[in-house]
């Protein structure tokens, strides 16, 4: 078993619709968690970071930790063809910690 | 991309051969990282580096070795390319004054073909 799983998708929805995504864990030590976005041919950029369980908001961006169910989400509202991308999860155990756990990433488009 | 880059860009190489890939960086960032992405798989830690020097095995690191020698260049080498070393390899940097280390920088990634 995988310790982040992430259903690969892809998801296909309309302009203006809202995305949900998830990501579930196994090890319940994670504590920071973070959302990539990578366009295709492109390497992931940063997208969201958050600490322990709670909601995060930016601009058109939630993201959602429950850690009592191992599980996070991110929302994208309003979506935009812009927004077509593979998005996919991290989290690790310590700040400092050079150790990264991915998902593999959900594949989403956008139509106009 | 934040200040870094990758070289090649793409390479096609046959199996039992050397490769050698550099990544560079213009943040002065003290930790950088060398990734493979495969479908299904996400993203796997190769080797990391926390200074100039000074580096350790990520979780598939057979056949790779890396060096470096300068803050601004992390390299990773394939030894004796086979196949299923056939993947999009990333950099990552982070680390910078004051802020979280886990907050990992992407660099365009190198496509290698492995014939």
């Amino acid at each position: 078993q995988k310790e982040v799983e992430q259903d690969p998708g892809p998801l296909s929805v309309p302009e203006g619709a809202i995305v949900s995504l998830n990501c579930t864990y196994s090890n319940s030590a994670f504590q920071y968690f973070m959302w990539y976005r990578q366009y295709s041919r492109k390497g992931p950029e940063l997208l969201m970071y958050t600490y322990s369980s709670g909601n995060k908001e930016d601009g058109r961006f939630t993201a959602q930790v429950d850690k009592s169910s191992k599980y996070i989400s991110l929302f994208i509202r309003d979506s935009q063809p812009s927004d077509s991308a593979t998005y996919l999860c991290a989290m690790s155990i310590q700040r400092n910690d050079y150790k990264l756990s991915f998902g593999a990433g959900t594949t989403v488009t956008v139509r106009a | 991309d934040a200040g870094i880059t990758q070289s090649p860009r793409h390479k096609v190489t046959e199996t039992g051969t050397p490769v050698t890939l550099r990544c560079h960086q213009t943040e002065n960032h003290r930790y950088m990282y060398w990734y493979r992405q495969d479908p299904g798989h996400g993203l796997r830690l190769i080797h990391y580096s926390y200074g100039v020097k000074d580096t350790d095995k990520g979780e598939v690191s057979d056949g790779y070795s890396v060096s470096r020698s300068k803050t601004e260049d992390f390299l990773l080498t394939l030894e004796s390319a086979t196949s299923s070393q056939t993947s999009v390899y990333f950099c990552a940097i982070s680390g910078e004054a004051g802020g979280p280390r886990e907050t990992q920088y992407f660099g365009p990634g190198t496509r290698l073909l492995v014939l």
